[in-house]
């Protein structure tokens, strides 16, 4: 069965640091890969998506992931965050050809101004 | 477009009582579906729609139930609600299904609380 870890479950930086948070899906076969943001209070918004191409992908608000197929990890990443940047966020993995979504647990972020 | 709505916001119910959240959405979406978010576990998937008259379980379907008789709108019924069952609950659409990079676009929850 299809899964997504999360490892990262709670992570706190100051502005102005760099952020990576891992994403890994056990699933041998192709797979599409998102990474969802949900902000205190607000629902959950797409931040980049991968489906093919090229491996490092770039989404809204500076944030960019790379595809490693090797190791089944899709790691979201974003050289300099804002205090704004804080909000929940979400690693989601959908085997081609079917129609389930399966989320990661998910990261809070706290970004200290 | 209004995109994706959900009613009520906020539920509280007694252990028993049914009642329906209703998703509804306004982009012509053939694919919709229903999570419930718990803490520490993410979103996970309950049912889920390719189209009218389609349905089909998702991960965590026991106890709720759903019919697709209109491409707008894909209620989410408890027939019997349990404590186990307090959550939030998300409904989400997009365009096919998911294979090709088709986001899903979700709506703003619904806070059900069961006694």
């Amino acid at each position: 069965a299809q899964s997504v870890s999360q490892h990262n479950h709670h992570v706190i930086l100051s502005e102005a640091a760099s952020l990576e948070l891992g994403c890994n899906y056990s699933y041998g076969g192709t797979v599409n890969l998102f990474w969802y943001v949900q902000y205190p209070g607000q629902h959950l918004q797409l931040l980049l998506k991968y489906f093919s191409g090229d491996p490092l992908v770039k989404g809204i608000k500076g944030f960019e992931a790379e595809f490693i197929k090797s190791k089944f990890s899709f790691n979201l990443r974003k050289p300099s965050v804002q205090w704004s940047d804080t909000a929940e966020y979400f690693c989601a993995v959908n085997a081609a050809g079917t129609y389930k979504y399966i989320f990661g647990t998910g990261t809070r972020l706290k970004v200290l101004a | 477009n209004a995109g994706v709505t959900q009613t009520p916001k906020f539920q509280v119910l007694k252990t028993g009582q049914s009642m329906t959240l209703q998703c509804a959405q306004d982009m012509n979406h053939e694919y919709m579906s229903w999570y419930r978010q718990d803490p520490g576990m993410g979103l996970r998937l309950i049912h889920y729609s390719v189209g009218a008259g389609i349905t089909d379980q998702g991960e965590v379907p026991n106890g709720y139930n759903v019919s697709r008789s209109t491409t707008e709108d894909f209620p989410l019924r408890l027939l019997s609600a349990a404590p186990s069952q307090t959550s939030v609950y998300f409904c989400a659409s997009s365009y096919s299904r998911p294979t090709g990079g088709n986001e899903q676009f979700f709506g703003p929850g619904t806070r059900l609380t069961v006694l």
